[in-house]
């Protein structure tokens, strides 16, 4: 039973525009949201993360919204750039620190 | 300063051998994390230390599977017996004090013929 899940496998967005990428997950005692970006045959880069007390926080072009009481959050890039083009992960941990990740998203923006 | 390092970047190996994986954290940090990841699929706890000893192995996947770290900083994730299904990207990530983000390693990718 996937605890985190992100539902779109693929995205796809104009250059400066913004993306917005939503992940859901099922499990109430996760209190630490995080994203991760991937390119290929590297390791997961962290961009942002939220604390479960929070329901937003930013960094430069990142926002990360949480909404708690529907379990879902999401983040938002803009304005996109090529550099963004990657696997976006969702993750989430609770009092053990172990994260649980999404399938991921590919973001693809165009120039 | 210097990122999680990971050793071999692959690993091709036959069914049925030894295989032993590196992790160095991030000086300082004491929490280290074993991930795997299978295609198409984000990836999966195998196992936490923090320091020296293991404070949540219940994500390896059998008894085939050990990890150590004796020192409280490299750790070295072993494999006997080797799968096919065992092919996967080996993640290794740390963290300072437990604490929640974590900064992962860029992997390494075992294929068993």
């Amino acid at each position: 039973d996937q605890q985190v899940k992100q539902n779109s496998p693929s995205l796809s967005v104009q250059e400066g525009r913004i993306s917005i990428l939503n992940c859901d997950y099922t499990n109430s005692m996760f209190d630490y949201f995080l994203w991760y970006k991937k390119y290929p045959a590297e390791g997961p880069t962290f961009l942002i993360s939220i604390s479960s007390i929070k329901d937003k926080n930013e960094d430069g072009r990142f926002t990360v919204f949480l909404n708690k009481s529907a379990k879902h959050l999401s983040l938002h890039i803009v304005p996109s750039q090529p550099g963004d083009s990657a696997v976006y992960f969702c993750a989430a941990s609770g009092s053990n620190y172990k994260l649980t990740f999404g399938k991921g998203t590919l973001l693809t923006v165009n120039p | 300063g210097a990122g999680v390092s990971q050793t071999p970047s692959n690993k091709v190996t036959e069914k049925g051998k030894y295989v032993e994986l590196r992790c160095d954290p991030i000086s300082g940090h004491t929490a280290l994390y074993w991930y795997r990841q299978s295609l198409g699929q984000g990836p999966e706890f195998l196992i936490y230390f923090q320091g020296t000893g293991a404070a949540d192995d219940s994500g390896l996947p059998n008894d085939r599977f050990f990890a150590v770290r004796p020192e409280g900083s490299v750790s070295t994730l072993k494999i006997q017996r080797t799968e096919r299904g065992d092919s996967a990207v080996y993640l290794c990530a740390s963290s300072y004090k437990g604490t929640e983000t974590q900064y992962f390693g860029p992997g390494t990718r075992l294929l068993v013929l």
